[in-house]
């Protein structure tokens, strides 16, 4: 079974200065994993996805994550933070059609 | 390119009244189907997916249904809703083999 924890139900930064969003994952194989944004009463679109590939993974927006197999976490980050990053953020990890939802971490950018 | 178009955007309804609602998607063939439910505050839980026409997996057992009458047709129903169905609904397609999935804008049920 897997499962994923984002250690952070919110986090706040100033513009300008960098972010980082949380991800840990639990599972037994190898899973693809996402990183997906969702602004207010909006789908979600993805930001990057990772699969085995490389171990950083560079996104839209300016987004990467690393992946770090040793540490089982996906953690995104941006060097600077824009007010339109300010949003809800959902780690994701998948196999096939098995698609887990972390809780999500909501961003504030603060002016 | 690929769309995925979903409505209505916007549904309040009366306890015990029906539902329906309904997914699209096009620029692509024989995609996989997803609807997920987002309740307030919570993250998103898996309610049904399809594979293909008339093939539908349900995760989460509930008084909701889903039907794929078509190709890139999705449709989401409930004949008797609930204040708990309350939640914004996601409808969702990958391509079949993929694990990337795409999100279509939502539906906001509100229950009254």
């Amino acid at each position: 079974a897997q499962s994923v924890t984002q250690l952070d139900s919110h986090v706040s930064v100033s513009e300008g200065t960098p972010v980082l969003l949380r991800c840990n994952y639990s599972s037994s194989y190898s899973p693809s994993l996402f990183w997906y944004v969702q602004h207010p009463n909006k789908g979600l679109q993805l930001l990057l996805k990772y699969t085995s590939a490389a171990t950083l993974v560079k996104g839209i927006n300016g987004f990467e994550a690393e992946f770090k197999k040793s540490e089982t976490s996906f953690h995104l980050t941006k060097p600077s933070a824009h007010m339109s990053d300010a949003a809800e953020y959902f780690c994701v990890a998948a196999r096939g059609q098995n698609f887990v939802f972390g809780p999500g971490t909501r961003l504030s950018v603060l002016p | 390119s690929q769309t995925i178009h979903q409505w209505p955007a916007t549904l309040v309804q009366p306890v015990g009244s029906p539902l329906s609602l309904e997914c699209t998607v096009e620029g692509t063939s024989n995609p996989n189907l997803y609807w997920y439910r987002q309740a307030a505050g919570r993250g998103l839980q898996l309610l049904f997916y399809s594979v293909g026409i008339g093939q539908i997996s349900s995760e989460v057992p509930q008084n909701l249904s889903a039907s794929r009458p078509q190709d890139r047709q999705f449709i989401l129903s409930s004949k008797k809703l609930l204040l708990s169905d309350s939640g914004f609904y996601l409808c969702a397609w990958s391509w079949q083999g993929n694990d990337e999935q795409y999100f279509g804008p939502g539906t906001r049920l509100t229950v009254t």
